[in-house]
């Protein structure tokens, strides 16, 4: 059992549109990252919410943490084909644990047509 | 700033060779985490480092794997004996005092064992 279930999977859209993806989980977590994936690299960092219904922007990117701080959103605006890539949630702290590991969900692959 | 490096970035090795992997961190930061990634599936944790000491290791941590931070600075990850299991993915990352959840990882190790 998946403890970051992030949906959809896969999501194929135009340039131009707007999408948003989710990160679900039955436990509580500290904290909770997103971090944006290209092929054959490293997970880059995009933003961390701390606080239950915690709302983030960074530029066409709205972050939302959950009231319960169980779940997460991501939505981006007029999508760019440099949005492409494999977007990951990880939450740190679940359940009062350690808040040096992190559990990432599989990701939702993004592809943004021109 | 420099940003986290690991070298190599690919290997490939015939199953039954030992592999070692290195991660110099970004300079200023104690915590240093070892993380596999196949495909598919975001990053698993291994082990992570706070300075020199490793303070928790994953299940995920066969007796053939073992890390190293001799110094507090690089870190080592090795792998004995590889199996064609062990392909995949292998992310370093760090992190800096109270913000330990914000991590920055480097571009990887990708890994074959044939």
């Amino acid at each position: 059992t998946q403890l970051l279930e992030q949906s959809p999977q896969f999501l194929s859209i135009q340039e131009g549109e707007n999408l948003t993806v989710y990160c679900n989980s039955s436990s509580v977590f500290s904290s909770l990252q997103w971090y944006r994936q290209e092929p054959g690299e490293g997970p880059v960092l995009l933003v961390t919410v701390v606080t239950g219904g915690e709302v983030k922007k960074l530029k066409r990117l709205t972050f939302q943490f959950g009231d319960a701080r169980k779940d997460s959103s991501l939505h981006i605006t007029a999508a760019q084909p440099g949005d492409t890539g494999l977007y990951l949630c990880a939450g740190a702290g679940y359940s009062g644990g350690s808040n040096y590991k992190l559990t990432f969900g599989k990701g939702t692959l993004l592809t943004v047509n021109p | 700033d420099t940003g986290v490096s690991q070298n190599p970035r690919h290997k490939i090795t015939k199953r039954g060779q030992n592999v070692t992997f290195r991660c110099d961190p970004i300079s200023e930061h104690n915590r240093l985490y070892w993380y596999r990634q196949t495909l598919g599936q975001g990053p698993e944790f291994l082990t992570y480092f706070q300075n020199e000491a490793q303070l928790e290791k994953s299940r995920l941590l066969s007796d053939r794997f073992s890390a190293e931070r001799p110094k507090g600075s690089f870190s080592t990850l090795e792998i004995q004996r590889t199996e064609q299991g062990d392909s995949a993915m292998y992310l370093c990352a760090s992190s800096q005092g109270g913000g330990a959840y914000e991590q920055y990882f480097g571009p990887g190790t990708r890994l074959t064992v044939t």
